[in-house]
């Protein structure tokens, strides 16, 4: 298996609060990725990384941030959460070879409730 | 911008049926495609790829073939078994500009009785 970890796996807190996520990887693979996933919307990508301090927006990325100042860690942060942001959050990893993007490999999952 | 189209279900299903989920595919240039499965409580695992036409993937008894003419990836199974109740996502990636990025489908629960 990857060498992903997620932390926490589990999270409760209230609305308004700050909430961190990390994840970690020791693959030293360049592409990493977070997604969140919801019964009906399949799995959406938030924000994306392709390399130490370069990261994009995905197609959910309001209302969270995130940053990457080495090449294992991957940080989501909400910075006010709502109960909307409630979901369970995935991070991916990947690399390219030969132009052509190699399969993603997930953790195993952040469950988040905003209460 | 490219997207996927996969069969909603639930798909039920008793063991040893045969299993089909669809999957169609809109994209420019020459995709790479992708079967992940999530089974409960995990993270999403690769079950198999094909990155060019007529290219066929398989693992674990699962199977899907890389049809350009008809943009599908329909994945199959010959005899499920219960343990192969699970989420299936189809997902691609394309070789065009942003060719780091994967679009998933929605997903398709299967549950397999005994």
């Amino acid at each position: 298996d990857a060498g992903i970890t997620q932390s926490p796996r589990h999270k409760v807190t209230e609305t308004g609060t700050p909430v961190t996520l990390r994840c970690h990887q020791t693959e030293n693979h360049r592409y990493m990725y977070w997604y969140r996933q919801d019964p009906g919307h399949g799995l959406r990508l938030i924000h994306y990384s392709y390399g130490v301090k370069d990261t994009d927006k995905g197609e959910v990325s309001d209302g969270y941030s995130v940053s990457r100042s080495k090449t294992e860690d991957f940080l989501l942060t909400l910075e006010s959460a709502t109960s909307s942001q409630t979901s369970v959050y995935f991070c991916a990893i990947s690399e390219s070879q030969q132009g052509r993007m190699q399969p993603q490999h997930f953790g195993d999952g952040t469950r988040l409730s905003i209460l | 911008g490219d997207s996927v189209t996969q069969m909603e279900g639930p798909v039920t299903l008793s063991e040893e049926a045969f299993l089909t989920i669809n999957c169609t595919y809109t994209a420019t240039g020459y995709p790479s495609l992708f079967w992940y499965v999530q089974y409960p409580g995990e993270g999403l695992q690769l079950l198999l790829k094909a990155t060019k036409a007529d290219d066929k993937g398989s693992n674990k008894g699962f199977e899907a073939t890389y049809r350009k003419e008809t943009t599908s990836f329909h994945l199959e199974k010959g005899s499920v078994q219960v343990s192969d109740s699970a989420v299936y996502f189809c997902a691609l990636a394309n070789s065009g500009g942003s060719n780091y990025k994967l679009t998933f489908g929605k997903g398709t629960l299967l549950t397999v009785n005994p």
